[in-house]
């Protein structure tokens, strides 16, 4: 099956810093690409979609400037969390598609924490 | 614009029984609906999805979902429940009458838990 392969699995950063998750498809092309931001017993928010060689489309309230998506190529997109501060632990997760009615491939998702 | 309600926050279930966690929607066309399932501090895993055809479908791990347009649910169902289907399950819908397909919504969740 699809998999998704989400980069790294947990990471430490001190606020301030800029920390960046990697989310590739390893086997299949994704033409796009979603974010997703998921609080302690709560469902998914999307935070952002991502399409191949164009802009992200994000979602109300989340901060562009923020939160950088790129997303280069058909098996490859990046968000990068900027000048983190300590409200933006979570748990991130990518997902991606290939086709319109494909169901969606999850990363197993990042957890990050800002001291 | 599109929903998923998934009224219970946790569903028990005796190792052995029969289970089946909820979940209704709201679209404005028709739907394409999923299942997902969540294992702690990990991504989510697709079981089923249902986009046109038989309303039974069948899926990963032995789950199967039923859909049903007049009460608009597509409940997860599964036989025999095993103590490792213990997770937290997420239906999703996405709206074919909401142009552009990539917009998926999630419900909130309930906690699956099978006990010996």
């Amino acid at each position: 099956g699809a998999v998704v392969s989400q980069h790294p699995s947990w990471v430490i950063c001190k606020s301030g810093t800029s920390v960046k998750i990697e989310c590739r498809s390893l086997d299949f092309q994704a033409t796009t690409m979603f974010w997703y931001r998921q609080f302690p017993k709560q469902s998914l928010m999307l935070m952002a979609t991502s399409n191949e060689g164009s802009k992200a489309t994000y979602e109300q309230g989340v901060e562009k400037d923020k939160f950088l998506i790129n997303h280069a190529s058909l098996t490859l997109s990046t968000l990068t969390v900027t000048s983190a501060h300590p409200e933006d632990s979570s748990f991130y997760i990518c997902s991606a598609t290939g086709t319109e009615n494909s169901p969606l491939h999850f990363g197993n998702g990042t957890r990050l924490t800002v001291t | 614009a599109q929903s998923v309600a998934q009224p219970e926050d946790q569903v028990n279930v005796a190792e052995g029984n029969p289970l089946t966690v909820k979940c209704t929607y709201s679209v404005s066309g028709n739907p394409y609906l999923f299942w997902y399932v969540q294992y702690p501090n990990r991504g989510l895993q697709f079981l089923l999805k249902y986009i046109t055809g038989d309303n039974l479908v069948k899926g990963s791990y032995g789950f199967e979902a039923e859909f049903n347009k007049s009460q608009t649910s597509f409940h997860l169902k599964k036989p025999s429940a095993l103590v490792s289907d213990s997770a937290l399950y997420f239906c999703a819908v996405r709206d074919t009458g909401s142009g552009g397909y990539q917009k998926v919504t999630f419900g909130i969740g309930t906690k699956l838990q099978v006990i010996p």
